[in-house]
């Protein structure tokens, strides 16, 4: 199974400043960035941030978005809201069994 | 409006089954796969399995072959997915995703193909199981 290194368990950002979540897969892409990235508000479902590497799902502000390939990705955040609070998970989609990050709970300061 | 409609929340016994439902609407399950989430308390994300769009074929976790059985109503255009033989740790919120299907690559992978490929797009509300004597 392709494993994907933990992250930050946590992250404390001021409203305004940006942020970064680093993910990092065990396994090279196959020509496509299969990473997607997650993200679950407090007693919600995940929603979809990014797909495909870099895709932002719709709706999803420009303020996300993410760098890196093959192996290393980052999530950046250019100024964080109080709405981005919330566990962000990044997920390989390559193959099954799709498999999680175990999560980057972003909090406010 | 596309949406997925879980059942609701169960309380079960050890060695019990459970069989949750997932109603499609805004789509027809056959343009998408359906895939089977998740989250013990306090935990990350755990996939337990697929089932394709066009021909009910399915894909299961190693650690959920055996007990999960993922199914779909095509007229009625609902998913399923049913854990046997429960046990404490089952307990936790299993989510249906929409999402993409997965292809069998000849080198002993499922992987998904790039032009159909748009992540697990629509979650279900969550259906919470827990498992207790």
């Amino acid at each position: 199974d392709i494993v994907m290194t933990p992250s930050p368990l946590s992250l404390f950002v001021t409203p305004g400043e940006p942020a970064s979540i680093p993910c990092r897969s065990s396994q090279l892409s196959h020509g496509h960035n299969y990473l997607d990235w997650y993200l679950q508000k407090p007693g919600k479902s995940p929603q979809l941030l990014i797909f495909l590497g870099s895709n932002r799902a719709s709706g999803v502000p420009d303020r996300f978005n993410v760098s890196g390939s093959g192996t290393d990705f980052t999530l950046k955040i250019s100024r964080v809201e109080a709405e981005d609070v919330g566990v962000y998970y990044c997920m390989q989609a390559l193959e099954t069994p799709i498999t999680f990050g175990q999560g980057t709970r972003l909090e406010i300061k | 409006q596309v949406q997925l409609v879980q059942s609701g929340a169960e309380v079960m016994q050890p060695g019990d089954s459970v069989k949750i439902s997932c109603k499609a609407s805004g789509y027809t399950v056959t343009d998408h796969g359906i895939h089977w989430v998740r989250q013990a308390p306090g935990q990350s994300l755990e996939w337990l399995g697929w089932i394709n769009s066009g021909n009910d074929n399915r894909r299961y976790s190693q650690k959920s072959q055996g007990r999960v059985t993922i199914s779909r109503d095509t007229f009625a255009n609902i998913a399923y997915m049913e854990l046997s033989r429960l046990r404490s740790e089952d307990t936790g919120v299993y989510y249906c995703v929409r999402g993409a299907d997965y292809y069998y690559d000849g080198s002993g992978h499922y992987r998904p193909r790039p032009l159909n490929y748009s992540g697990l797009d629509v979650w279900g509300q969550g259906t919470t199981v827990t498992v207790s004597s």
